[in-house]
Formats: C-alpha cells, sequence, structure tokens
C-alpha cells in the first residue's frame, strides 16, 4: 500500500475515552487526509493537511481533531469516543502537480473501530 | 455531501461481458478519479481523467468525462471474477481535495 501504515488496524473501546489513530508514510507526500467509510455513505472526508502543522477541516469534522507534526505522520484523534463514530478509518497521501502520478490517492489499508 | 454520485449502486455480470458503472457530479472539476475497492482493503486508484480531457484508457478500462452533462463513466471491457469490487469516482476542484461518491458494488460471476 504504497508506504502508507495505520495502526492499529482494529480497535475496541468504550463510549468516552480517547482515541487516536496514526497514519504513517514514507513517500514525503506533502498532502494527509483522514477518511471514514460507513455502509450508504461511501468515504467522508473527516480532516486533511497540506503541509507540517497546516490542517483543516472536512465534511465531517465534529468530535474530530489531527495533528501533523511531522511530514511523515498524521494523527486522528477522537477526544471522547462516541457509537457514532464506530467506522472504518482510511488515511491517504498526495502529491499536487501537474505529472501523471500526481493528485491521484494512495490509501492504507485502514482501521476498523468499533465504539461501545 | 457527496459531489460525486455513481450509478448503478450495484451490478452484477457475468464473466467476459462489460461493465459499465456512471459518476454524476454537481460543480465543476479540476479532475476525476475511478478507484477500486476490494472487500476489507483500502482504495487504489485506477485512473484520472482532467477536465479537458474526453476519454481515456488504461488496459481494459475505458473512461469518457462529460463535462457539459457533468458525468463520466467507467467501462471494464472483458471481465473477469477478480474484477469483483466496489468502484468509486472522486471529483477534485483544484483544492487538492478529492470527494468520494457512494460507489458502485460490481460482481462478476465466473
Amino acid at each position: 500500500d504504497a508506504g502508507i501504515t495505520q495502526s492499529p488496524r482494529h480497535k475496541v473501546t468504550e463510549t468516552g475515552t480517547p482515541v487516536t489513530l496514526r497514519c504513517h508514510q514514507t513517500e514525503n507526500h506533502r498532502y494527509m487526509y483522514w477518511y471514514r467509510q460507513d455502509p450508504g455513505h461511501g468515504l467522508r472526508l473527516i480532516h486533511y493537511s497540506y503541509g507540517v502543522k497546516d490542517t483543516d477541516k472536512g465534511e465531517v469534522s465534529d468530535g474530530y481533531s489531527v495533528s501533523r507534526s511531522k511530514t511523515e505522520d498524521f494523527l486522528l484523534t477522537l477526544e471522547s469516543a462516541t457509537s457514532s463514530q464506530t467506522s472504518v478509518y482510511f488515511c491517504a497521501i498526495s502529491e499536487p502537480g501537474t505529472g501523471e502520478d500526481n493528485e491521484k490517492l494512495f490509501f492504507g489499508s485502514g482501521t476498523q473501530l468499533s465504539v461501545l | 455531501s457527496q459531489q460525486g454520485e455513481e450509478d448503478p449502486q450495484a451490478l452484477s455480470i457475468q464473466e467476459g461481458e462489460n461493465a459499465t458503472m456512471n459518476c454524476s457530479y454537481k460543480t465543476s472539476i479540476n479532475n476525476l478519479q475511478w478507484y477500486r475497492q476490494n472487500s476489507g482493503r483500502g482504495l487504489v486508484h485506477l485512473i484520472l481523467i482532467r477536465s479537458n480531457e474526453r476519454e481515456k484508457h488504461s488496459g481494459r478500462l475505458r473512461v469518457t468525462l462529460d463535462t457539459s452533462k457533468k458525468s463520466s463513466s467507467l467501462l471494464i471491457t472483458a471481465s473477469r471474477a477478480a474484477d469483483t469490487a466496489s468502484y468509486f469516482c472522486a471529483t477534485e476542484g483544484g483544492s487538492y481535495i478529492p470527494t468520494f461518491g457512494r460507489g458502485t458494488s460490481l460482481i462478476v460471476h465466473p
């Protein structure tokens, strides 16, 4: 999966607990994204980053925060997990430009999160 | 809200047949991309078509883009059982933030 590692791969947690998901890339791509995937909704953007310490909200950012202190790492934090945040979370990376490989997203393998 | 919407939601065909999926979107785009997702895996990029292109080929894949109708189609020729997957279109309007549709689930029967 193009040098992208998501951890953990699976997590079960309880409502109200904090959870942090990690995305690590070895491609030195500038953009990193967090999406969640739910049945009937496809992929929805949570947050994205366009550089170190540069982040912005996506379509479904409520209840989530992110941090990017290094090019290679993008963390997604659920401050107080709720059952509605049970989902599969995907990290993706891309590098803007006009070349053939630019602008396409490379995805990690996903994290299955269950909030009980 | 989703920018692109795929149609049909589900498609079931026999091996050797062609599979056609459509994507409609609402606002102007910089490019449109198609991705495949096998069960339990991340998405894999298939093909990118820019707004000034009308057709693009990659192996058994053919993508068309009609910006006047705000629609795109993905054709997979001579389908194989291994093509069984979900297919997503993603539109990008110049901000490098692709927006995905809900996907088409394709089943190819051997």
